[in-house]
């Protein structure tokens, strides 16, 4: 089974500029969630989505949004880019299940620069 | 708020040898669920092991266990035998139980472990 993937993997973008980052889920796994890791502030939960519905969201401004596909892809979008929003972007997806708390699993970031 | 603390930013161990990494939280939850991941150098992050809360026994896999200790809200996770592949940081998570969530995940700010041959 395939993991989860993220497009692209490097992206360079300027100060003003938006975008817009991609999550392919595990096969089956309807919930996605993203991640920024950064060195100074770590890794920092953005927001989590489930049957295209945002369920859960982290302490982040509004130029960061995302939303879920019905076949479970997720994107998220940043706009109005600044320096500080560099950083490696994280994916992660889940399979909803029935009480307790499933693994986690997680693509390989996209690497996002800010010039 | 829940809080994550890993105290030691870098660590290194010789192989074969055991190593301990400390993390502590801050929660006022009765029930949660506890991680540790690694994240080696290629930048993947994978689950290396997880703890319930509600959960006496420590949690083992393989070489990896963990000292859940709840009353003192720590969480460390010793590695037995060290292997090179062990090379990587480490992240101590803490998770709410799922209340129509499950995947906003607290991180710590990682330790660094180097195994040395």
């Amino acid at each position: 089974k395939a993991g989860v993937t993220q497009t692209p993997r490097y992206l360079i973008k300027t100060r003003g500029q938006q975008v817009t980052l991609s999550c392919s889920p595990i096969s089956g796994h309807r919930s996605v969630s993203w991640y920024q890791q950064t060195p100074g502030q770590g890794l920092q939960f953005l927001f989590e989505y489930f049957s295209e519905t945002q369920r859960n969201k982290g302490n982040f401004p509004g130029r960061f949004s995302g939303r879920q596909f019905s076949n479970s892809r997720s994107e998220m979008n940043v706009s109005t880019l600044e320096l500080g929003d560099s950083a490696l972007y994280l994916c992660a997806s889940s399979l909803e299940g029935v009480g307790g708390v499933n693994e986690q699993f997680f693509g390989p970031g996209t690497r996002l620069t800010v010039l | 708020a829940q809080t994550v603390t890993q105290s030691q930013p870098e660590m290194s161990v010789q192989e074969a040898e055991t190593v301990t990494l400390s993390c502590t939280y801050d929660t006022s939850e009765n029930n949660y669920y506890l991680f540790w991941y690694k994240q080696p150098p290629s930048r993947q992050m994978i689950l290396v092991i997880r703890q319930e809360a509600y959960k006496q026994q420590n949690a083992t896999e393989n070489r990896f266990s963990v000292n859940f200790q709840k009353a003192a809200k720590s969480f460390s996770l010793k590695i037995s035998d060290s292997q090179l592949g062990d090379t990587a940081m480490y992240f101590c998570a803490f998770m709410k139980p799922p209340g129509g969530s499950q995947g906003n995940l607290i991180f710590g700010k990682g330790t660094k472990l180097s195994v040395k041959p």
